[in-house]
């Protein structure tokens, strides 16, 4: 049991839809980072955050947005959804901004038709 | 050409017998090394966490990191059925980039009886 829950555990959109995710961080952890897993990849890093202000982001568009907040929890933002943003998209949290080791949470499985 | 290259599989082995598991990588600034498990529809969990060359050993599980060789292991001694799961491996520079962890694409194990 890592302590980090994502919700919701699945999800159905519609190509051109918004979608907000949602993760509930360990408590002391300041670190929080999402990753997309797309079937049969590993998961590739999106942004992390690191006491609400983000601290890193990989190769993803704008539309691609985060939220954290003080209470360690965090928001994963998805503007005009596309047809392959159809994926796993996974939460870790960590104590600290460079070095610690990630600890996930089971994911929100999104589904964009 | 991917960071980090890692065979898909899937790999089949019997009950008992000794699993190797390996991914090589390109990016000479990695330096901490990870092995994670992931099971059908659950997010990534932290098996072993090395930093650098060596060798790190946790009850059945053994990891080895050849930096000379940019190629990491993963040996699991004693194969159960309960170890049937995607096995990932993640690396990462030794500052900046924050928690940016880059995964090889998984590779799939199937233990049987």
């Amino acid at each position: 049991e890592t302590g980090v829950t994502q919700s919701p555990t699945h999800l159905i959109k519609t190509r051109g839809q918004q979608v907000t995710l949602r993760c509930s961080s360990q408590s002391g952890h300041n670190t929080v980072s999402w990753y997309q897993q797309a079937l049969g990849q590993g998961p590739q890093f999106i942004f992390q955050y690191y006491r609400e202000e983000e601290n890193g982001r990989g190769n993803f568009p704008p539309r691609f947005s985060g939220l954290q907040f003080p209470n360690y929890s965090s928001e994963l933002n998805v503007n005009a959804l596309e047809l392959d943003d159809s994926a796993l998209y996974l939460c870790a949290s960590s104590p600290d901004r460079d070095g610690s080791p990630l600890h996930f949470g089971n994911g929100t499985r999104l589904t964009v038709t | 050409q991917k960071e980090v290259e890692q065979d898909p599989g899937p790999l089949s082995v019997p009950e008992g017998a000794i699993v190797s598991l390996n991914c090589t990588y390109s990016n000479s600034a990695f330096q901490y090394f990870m092995w994670y498990r992931q099971y059908s529809r659950k997010g990534p969990e932290l098996l072993m966490y090395t930093y650098s060359s060596g060798n790190k050993e946790d009850g059945r599980f053994t990891a080895q990191v050849d930096k000379s060789s940019k190629y990491i292991s993963l040996f699991i001694r004693d194969s159960q059925p309960s170890d049937s799961a995607t096995y990932l491996c993640a690396m990462r520079g030794l500052t900046g980039g924050g928690n940016k962890l880059t995964f090889g694409t998984g590779t799939q194990l199937k233990v049987e009886l």
